[in-house]
């Protein structure tokens, strides 16, 4: 069964930093492109970075290009993402998924929630 | 990376159709047969029906079909039951490895 479970979220202050891990299992990892999508409570989602399967490629929003970084360690099956400068507007649930190889997203995880706020 | 156009909301008795639509532009829906449908029941993570425009994976009802025609993508659920009553995303790839998703609609389910 496929499961990915996110981690690492919660309160931090404006300009802080985060960094948000992603545990997959039930399917080989490394074959399988990855993305974080992120919805405001009550808002829709949006897509926010995506990552290859070794990790050469990688590609941001234009709303946290420069602040976020996307990588993963394919030895032990987990997406991570670095977020820097925090913002307000980054308050968000945040969701991996994975990518079905056919430029869909077919696996959720349950979410965890940023929160940013001094 | 703007949005692709969904109505906010749409309603439906049991039994009865319904469609959903998503407009966007020529560099995403209208560009590629990569758009996907995701189903939001509150408090839980988005599920795939339809992807690749007009394809379900295994275990969606063969209720849910997808189509396309320009830059309009369309979701349609006949035989509505209470259980679709959730939000509906869109979403396409748009090039240069980025993705995006429509803004989102809520099914009532009267």
């Amino acid at each position: 069964e496929v499961q990915l479970v996110e981690s690492g979220g919660g309160l931090v202050q404006p300009g802080g930093s985060l960094r948000l891990s992603c545990a997959a299992s039930g399917f080989t990892f490394s074959n399988f492109r990855m993305h974080w999508v992120r919805q405001v409570p009550g808002k829709g989602l949006v897509w926010v970075s995506t990552i290859n399967s070794d990790g050469s490629t990688t590609k941001y929003a234009d709303s946290v290009k420069g602040r976020f970084t996307i990588s993963r360690d394919n030895a032990k099956s987990t997406l991570f993402l670095l977020m820097n400068s925090l913002r307000a507007e980054d308050t968000a649930v945040y969701y991996c998924a994975r990518d079905g190889n056919n430029y869909n997203l077919d696996y959720w995880g349950q979410g965890t929630l940023v929160t940013v706020s001094s | 990376q703007s949005a692709p156009t969904q109505p906010p909301s749409v309603s439906g008795s049991p039994g009865q159709s319904v469609t959903i639509s998503c407009t966007g532009t020529s560099s995403d829906v209208g560009g590629y047969n990569r758009v996907s449908w995701y189903q939001q029941p509150p408090g839980t993570a988005p599920k795939l029906m339809i992807f690749g425009v007009s394809n379900r994976p295994s275990g969606v009802p063969e209720r849910f079909s997808g189509s396309k025609s320009g830059n309009t993508a369309s979701l349609t659920i006949s035989g509505l039951q209470a259980e679709d009553e959730a939000d509906y995303y869109c979403s396409s790839y748009a090039s240069s490895n980025t993705w995006v998703f429509g803004g989102g609609t809520k099914l009532t389910v009267l």
